[in-house]
Order: structure tokens, then C-alpha cells, then sequence
């Protein structure tokens, strides 16, 4: 079972460039998350999708955006990078709600400079 | 909003004593409480969680956990550290309502040989 992918697994990303982090999961899951880890702040919720085709922002979307068009992928875009945006990005899912826990994936590890 | 508060960053602790990591959450009402372990270079893992059942928890690798609401408490707990143990440690909880999840910093657990 492939359970949640994230690719790519690194990134360097030069001031002002853009790129899509990719996030697939193959256990039919309604729920999907992405959250950034920065050291010593835990995670913290970017975007989420309750389905396809809905989405909503979490606690710090600013400078991302996400689309949700089929239940397996849940890509997250950063548009114009900022070093801020450096961190470890880990997507994750769940069945129903937040009842059953997630799946993360490995994440991806994302520098800007 | 929901707050994570998890007691010391950092906690080392010799092979075979107990490991005890703290973590208060701020809700009125009862949560959702979880515990997830983080190894290196890896993405989260659930290592139990309280749904409003049993107020003690027992999950992976011999973790169990204690829910207590008049402390607003959810310590993690093992018996006798392996070297295995060593890892990063995240508490999370969220109310009935609403989709986000509310992690705490993480502690780190070093197991001292």
C-alpha cells in the first residue's frame, strides 16, 4: 500500500520562482491536509479539501493556494517564494473527519533562497 | 482556539526507565486527543488517540496514555524505554466541531544507551 506520496521529496527555489507540491493517496479518503513544520512551532495547518472540488483555508494559507479535482490528489502551489516559505511541507489524509487520525506522507522539504 | 501545550522539548531518559512526556491541551468541552511519533527524515505516525471512550489510551510500541479533564491532561507514558524510542512527539487535539487539528511544538525523546 503506497498510503500518502508527496513529491518532491527536496526543493531549492530561488526568491520570487513558483512550483507545485504533489500529494497522492490511494486509500479513497475524503479528507485531505496539508500542513508546514517550522522547528520548535510543531505543524501547522496551510489548506485543507473535505472532497473533491471543496476546499478551505487552514491557519496560515497566505501565499499558497490548493485545488482539489479528484479525491486522490491534492496539490499545494507556491507562487512567488519567499524565503519564509522555507520548511518541511507533509500532506496528509483521513477516511471521515478527524474521527480515525491521519496519514502523513514522507513530506518535502522546500528552501527558498 | 484550541492550544497544544507539550512540557519540555527536549527529554532524554535512560534504556529501561519510563518515559513520561507531557501535554496540555485548553478546551471546554471534551476533545479529541492524539499522540503521533515523528523519526527521522520521516513523516508523522498515530501512536493512539482518545475519542471519548476509554480514559486511558494504550497504543504502539507499548505507549499508553492517560486523558484526564479535570487536569486538561494527555501524558504519553512507556514503562521501559527501548533505543528504538528515540524520536520526535506530537500531541494534537481538536473538538468535536471543525476540521483543524491543534499540534503542539513536539518533544524530542533521546534514549541514553
Amino acid at each position: 500500500n503506497a498510503g500518502v506520496t508527496q513529491t518532491p521529496k527536496f526543493r531549492i527555489l530561488k526568491i520570487g520562482q513558483s512550483m507545485t507540491l504533489q500529494c497522492t493517496q490511494d486509500m479513497n479518503h475524503n479528507y485531505m491536509y496539508w500542513y508546514r513544520q517550522d522547528p520548535g512551532m510543531g505543524l501547522k495547518l496551510i489548506y485543507y479539501s473535505v472532497g473533491a472540488g471543496i476546499t478551505d483555508k487552514g491557519e496560515v494559507p497566505n501565499g499558497y493556494n490548493v485545488s482539489r479535482s479528484t479525491t486522490e490528489d491534492f496539490p499545494l502551489r507556491l507562487e512567488l517564494a519567499a524565503p519564509s516559505q522555507t520548511s518541511v511541507y507533509f500532506c496528509a489524509s483521513s477516511p471521515r473527519s478527524k474521527l480515525y487520525g491521519y496519514t502523513f506522507g514522507s513530506g518535502t522539504r522546500l528552501t527558498v533562497v | 482556539a484550541q492550544s497544544v501545550t507539550q512540557l519540555g522539548s527536549h527529554v532524554s531518559v535512560s534504556e529501561g526507565a519510563l518515559v513520561l512526556l507531557r501535554c496540555n491541551y485548553s478546551s471546554s468541552v471534551p476533545p479529541y486527543l492524539f499522540w503521533y511519533v515523528q523519526y527521522p527524515n520521516q513523516g508523522l505516525q498515530l501512536l493512539l488517540k482518545y475519542t471519548s471512550a476509554a480514559t486511558l489510551v494504550k497504543g504502539i510500541n507499548g505507549f499508553e496514555a492517560e486523558f484526564k479533564k479535570s487536569e486538561t491532561s494527555f501524558h504519553l507514558t512507556k514503562p521501559s524505554a527501548h533505543m528504538s524510542d528515540a524520536a520526535e512527539y506530537f500531541c494534537a487535539v481538536s473538538e468535536d466541531t471543525g476540521n483543524q487539528f491543534y499540534f503542539g511544538t513536539g518533544t524530542s525523546l533521546t534514549v541514553i544507551p
